[in-house]
């Protein structure tokens, strides 16, 4: 089985700082990634994917992620941090897009 | 409307008793997901059907039973439910590869066994 790693379960930032979530994974072949997003008592909504192509990818919210083969890694940035970022990102991998592995998650604050 | 929607959002229950989570979609998807999310843990997947008559198990499906009734319905059972299995369980639905395999999510149900 796949394993997606992130590393901070809690990241706190100031409001205008620089986002950076973790993730990185385990597999013999380049995956299929995501960054999931969380908001209070709703369901995930998909930021980004990395399938194929372009390494740097952008998703919404200006949120962008880049894929590093050599490094098994696929951080999540954001050049300045707003308020309405705070939620639980998740992270996931599928080596085949069938069956999806998700990270536990980096609950996000967002200090005024 | 929500594309995918999950009933009941909240279920308390017993240990001992059976209980069914269903899950409907209008996004036409053919692919479905059955999840849980405990605190910490993340997300696991319990079961995913790529039609009506493809089942699959993924990591966790001890203690669990799926039903794809149709493409747009798919129901998870807990035959004999046990308070371990207290957690929100989501449904996501996908459009496979034609959909960059993109996954959406219902809004969750909360289940507690006591």
């Amino acid at each position: 089985a796949q394993s997606v790693t992130q590393l901070g379960s809690h990241v706190s930032v100031s409001e205008g700082a620089l986002v950076l979530l973790r993730c990185n994974y385990s597999s013999s072949v380049p995956p299929y990634l995501f960054w999931y997003v969380q908001y209070p008592n709703q369901g995930l909504q998909l930021l980004l994917k990395y399938t194929t192509g372009a390494t740097l990818v952008k998703g919404i919210n200006g949120f962008e992620a880049e894929f590093k083969k050599s490094e098994t890694s696929f951080h999540l940035t954001k050049p300045s941090a707003h308020m309405s970022d705070a939620a639980e990102y998740f992270c996931a991998v599928s080596r085949t897009g069938n069956q999806f592995y998700f990270g536990t998650g980096t609950s996000l604050t967002v200090i005024p | 409307d929500a594309d995918v929607t999950q009933t009941p959002r909240n279920r308390i229950t017993k240990t001992g008793k059976r209980i069914m989570l269903e899950c409907s979609q209008t996004k036409g998807h053919d692919r479905m997901y059955w999840y849980r999310q405990d605190p910490g843990l993340g997300l696991r997947l319990i079961y995913y059907s790529f039609d009506v008559k493809d089942i699959n198990k993924g990591e966790i499906s001890d203690g669990y039973s799926v039903s794809r009734q149709a493409q747009a319905k798919f129901s998870l059972s807990l035959e004999s439910a046990i308070p371990n299995q207290t957690a929100l369980y989501f449904c996501a639905t996908s459009d496979g590869p034609v959909g960059f395999y993109e996954q959406y999510f219902g809004p969750g149900t909360r289940l507690t066994v006591t």
